[in-house]
């Protein structure tokens, strides 16, 4: 079973700049998880998919990110203008239901210099 | 605010030993819990979850959930130095809900 992939795996970029993360699901996971984990950190939920449509997106900054879900499969983050404070690992996760154990992909560190 | 608390560590054990890694959520209708195991520069891998009062066992590692007390727990028999790395406790109501992580316990199993 392939796993869930995300690119890229880092990214650096100035503060203002955009930037986007990918992430691709295990096949068949219909809920999809971002994540955003700061260095000693536990992981914090941006947003949570099932198929296509949002679940949760309390958390998410919707003035500077924003993400979707295509068609139910691969997921996309964005940030706008990006901050200092947006430097981070996001992690992209998937289950094939809610309430169930999480596999997550490699992430993508992010540095806003 | 729901939350889920660890003591971040450094926890340090001798090769061989038992390691206790604990955690305590806030919100008392919290339905199943996890454990997840994070080496430096990697992401997060499940190694455990738990539904229901009381121990399970898988290989060397054991989970203890009392939801009365709530606490749930994460015993190491026989450390090794590959089990070095950050401990994750995540809880969740079995439906609808994310995963809340809590800050992660850094454990050196010590050679």
């Amino acid at each position: 079973e392939a796993g869930v992939a995300q690119s890229p795996r880092y990214k650096i970029i100035e503060k203002r700049q955009s930037v986007a993360f990918w992430c691709n699901p295990i096949s068949g996971h219909a809920t999809l998880y971002w994540y955003q984990q700061i260095l000693g950190q536990g992981p914090k939920l941006l947003i949570q998919f099932q198929n296509n449509g949002v679940v949760d997106d309390s958390q998410l900054p919707k003035d500077r990110f924003s993400a979707e879900r295509l068609k139910g499969v691969d997921s996309t983050l964005k940030i706008q203008p990006a901050k200092l404070e947006d430097s981070a690992v996001y992690l992209c996760a998937s289950s094939w239901g809610r309430g169930r154990g999480y596999t997550f992909g490699s992430g993508t560190r992010l540095t806003v210099v | 605010q729901k939350e889920v608390e660890q003591n971040s560590g450094p926890l340090s054990v001798p090769e061989g030993a038992i390691a206790s890694l604990n955690c305590t959520y806030s919100d008392r209708v919290s339905q199943s819990f996890f454990w997840y195991r994070q080496y430096s520069g990697k992401s997060p891998e499940l190694i455990m979850s738990i539904y229901s009062n009381g121990d399970k066992e898988d290989g060397r590692f054991t989970a203890q959930l009392n939801k009365a007390s709530q606490y749930v727990s994460l015993l190491i028999r026989d450390s090794q130095p590959s089990d070095s790395a950050t401990y994750l406790c995540a809880v969740t109501h079995n439906y609808g809900q994310n995963f809340v992580f809590g800050p992660g316990t850094r454990l050196s199993v010590l050679p």
